[in-house]
């Protein structure tokens, strides 16, 4: 089975900065993918990023890029100049990419991690 | 874009009574939607896979004649909880995904959740 991690509970940053959260995953797969997700306070799910396993280039979204490092299994999200925004909860989530089997289509989630942005 | 909606968005009910919430797919069908429990600052925990025209598929630990879920069309998935209790008070999430049978779409839709409060 899958197992995705989230090691920073809560973290903080100054607006207009930069911040990286941190995750790393278990699997062994070679076909997958990874997602973060942001959480805000409504509760909706709001997707912020996706990455194919196959591809070695990092996904990028305006103000948001993973450093996708799939050796070591770690897919962390940066986001450049931090907006209030910005504040949520972020989870990361991994995604089966192969064909049957019992975690087909399954997204297993991280433990999150709360985002603060100071003003 | 595709929108998944939950309804209700907020319900109470008392102990010992059934509840029911719908996940609805509104321009698309959904062969398989998935149904999640989230406690308060925590993950997402996948509680069973709904698949149109036959039996969810249930994660270990979740009490499948407690968490009736019903995938009766192509548009429409519903939990029921039966017999509610206080302990199963708790924040209900529910995504559909946009590929056809036996594949994986691109992009995984989620409701905008469901408070159920059992008194």
């Amino acid at each position: 089975a899958q197992t995705v991690t989230q090691s920073q509970p809560e973290m903080s940053v100054q607006e207009a900065e930069t911040v990286t959260l941190s995750c790393t995953y278990d699997t062994s797969e070679s076909d997958y993918y990874l997602f973060w997700y942001k959480q805000p306070p409504s509760r909706q799910m709001i997707l912020v990023i996706r990455q194919e396993a196959y591809k070695q280039q990092n996904a990028t979204e305006n103000r948001f890029s993973v450093n996708f490092q799939k050796a070591a299994k770690s897919f962390s999200l940066k986001i450049s100049d931090s907006q209030l925004g910005d504040a949520a909860m972020y989870f990361c989530a991994y995604r089966s990419a192969g064909a049957g089997g019992t975690s087909y289509g399954k997204l297993t989630f991280g433990q999150g991690t709360i985002l603060t942005v100071h003003p | 874009g595709a929108v998944v909606s939950q309804h209700p968005s907020r319900v109470i009910c008392k102990s010992g009574t059934s509840v029911k919430i719908e996940c609805r797919s509104l321009d698309f069908q959904a062969t398989t939607m998935f149904w999640y429990r989230q406690f308060p600052k925590q993950s997402l925990m996948l509680m069973a896979t709904s698949n149109e025209g036959s039996k969810a598929t249930y994660e270990q630990g979740v009490e499948k004649d407690k968490f009736l879920i019903n995938h009766a069309s192509l548009t429409l998935s519903t939990l029921t909880v039966t017999s509610a209790h206080p302990e199963d008070s708790s924040f209900y999430i529910c995504s559909a995904d946009s590929g056809r049978q036996g594949q994986l779409g691109n992009t995984i839709y989620f409701g905008e959740g469901s408070w159920l409060t059992v008194v």
